[in-house]
């Protein structure tokens, strides 16, 4: 069964520009969560998407969104870049259950570096 | 906010030592913990989940254990060797279905 897959897998983007990145979870998992990780603040939780719904936000800017696609594939979009936003971008898909079987496998994630 | 705490930060040990990592975290009201690897520049790779209603998973040479009570989770590594040296990292999933993860332990096994 393939794995979960990012692209792009690396961006380089100036201040002020958007940027948009894609996620394709494990065929059959339905929920996909999004994530930043740097070196700072560690890895914090964005959004979680179920069945094209976003179920789940974290504590960040309106400028970071995403949305599901019927087939569950998955995009994050962060418009007016900022340097802050440089970071490792991941995104795990899991079979939702009751919450407490949730599994989450991670994408390989994609390198956004803001200059 | 549900605060997750890993210690120690970095472990250097030599091939073929036990060794336990900790996580703590603030709020029980948690519907999983689970642990993860991640080696550089890569995704996180997922070895063990816990439940709430569980003590401790294992999964060959890892062993998981949680007191939820307590705010606690270790994970032993019976007999490391050179290809366990990765971050570890642990993560809570609340039961307001928000993820939370500790900022991680980095570990070396040193052949």
């Amino acid at each position: 069964k393939a794995g979960v897959t990012q692209t792009p897998r690396y961006l380089i983007k100036t201040r002020g520009q958007q940027v948009t990145l894609s996620c394709s979870p494990i065929s059959g998992h339905r929920s996909v969560s999004w994530y930043q990780q740097t070196p700072g603040q560690g890895l914090q939780f964005l959004f979680e998407y179920f069945s094209e719904t976003q179920r789940n936000k974290g504590n960040f800017p309106g400028r970071f969104s995403g949305r599901q696609f019927s087939n569950s594939r998955s995009e994050m979009n962060v418009s007016t870049l900022e340097l802050g936003d440089s970071a490792l971008y991941l995104c795990a898909s899991s079979v939702p259950g009751t919450g407490e079987t949730d599994t989450q496998y991670f994408g390989p994630g994609t390198r956004l570096t803001v200059l | 906010k549900q605060e997750v705490t890993q210690i120690p930060a970095a472990l250097s040990v030599p091939e073929g030592e036990n060794l336990v990592l900790n996580c703590s975290f603030t709020d029980s009201a948690i519907y999983n913990l689970q642990w993860f690897r991640q080696d550089p520049g890569k995704g996180l790779t997922s070895l063990l989940l816990i439940q709430s209603s569980q003590r401790e998973q294992t999964s060959g040479r890892l062993n998981a254990s949680l007191d939820k009570s307590s705010g606690r989770s270790t994970l032993y590594i019976a007999a490391s060797q050179p290809g366990d040296s990765a971050t570890y990292l642990c993560a809570v999933r609340s039961t307001g279905n928000q993820f939370y993860f500790g900022t991680g332990t980095s570990l070396t096994v040193i052949p």
